[in-house]
């Protein structure tokens, strides 16, 4: 069985270009939750999705990020115009539902640097 | 005040030792706690999951909760230095709702 996938798993972008993470969860699970890694700090939540809803995006900065999660294929979490303080390891997490005892679960990351 | 503190470590013991990790944390609607376990440059890798207070034991892992106290703790038995990693504790409010960590604590488990 397949975990969560994400890809790539190390990104490369100039200042002021767009990164584009992609996130494909377990199989059977219809929930995707993204994460953000700074360097040196813990997890902190971004975003809520399931298939073609935003859920809950309380953790998303206001300006330049976005997610979509579509009835066909992966979740993507989109950040335009990237900054420096971009630089992170960015998370997607799944779950089979949002019922007790459906927990996350993570996958490998995607490691963004921006130059 | 981080709502949910975490000692970050390092902690070092050796192998064979019984490994204590702790969490403490503010907001009394946690229903849910977790704990993970991150090696280097990896994804978190869920260990233990426990709905409110009480305690778990999985193999040589057991997880405690204290809601009275809202404290948290997982112990390793029998540590090994295959165990050496980041521990994050997580928690929420509700089933599906999203996780709120600690910053990690790392464990190093000498041979």
């Amino acid at each position: 069985n397949a975990g969560v996938m994400q890809n790539p798993r190390h990104l490369v972008r100039r200042r002021g270009q767009e990164a584009r993470l992609r996130c494909s969860p377990m199989k059977g699970h219809s929930h995707v939750y993204w994460y953000r890694q700074l360097p040196e700090e813990g997890l902190k939540f971004m975003v809520y999705l399931q298939k073609e809803n935003i859920i809950d995006e309380s953790g998303m900065p206001k300006e330049r990020f976005s997610a979509e999660f579509p009835k066909e294929g992966p979740s993507i979490l989109r950040i335009q115009q990237v900054v420096r303080g971009d630089s992170a390891a960015y998370f997607c997490a799944s779950s089979k539902s949002n019922i007790a005892g459906d927990t996350q679960y993570f996958g490998p990351g995607t490691r963004l640097t921006v130059l | 005040q981080k709502e949910v503190e975490q000692d970050p470590g390092p902690l070092s013991v050796p192998e064979g030792a019984i490994v204590s990790l702790n969490c403490t944390y503010s907001n009394s609607a946690f229903q849910y706690f977790m704990w993970y376990r991150q090696y280097s440059r990896k994804g978190p890798e869920l260990l233990m999951y426990t709905y409110s207070s009480g305690n778990k034991e999985d193999g040589r892992f057991t997880a405690q909760v204290d809601k009275s106290s809202k404290y948290i703790s997982l112990f390793i038995r029998d540590s090994q230095p295959s165990d050496s990693a980041t521990y994050l504790c997580a928690m929420s409010e509700g089933a599906g709702n999203m996780l709120t960590f600690g910053g990690g604590t790392r464990l190093m488990v000498k041979p």
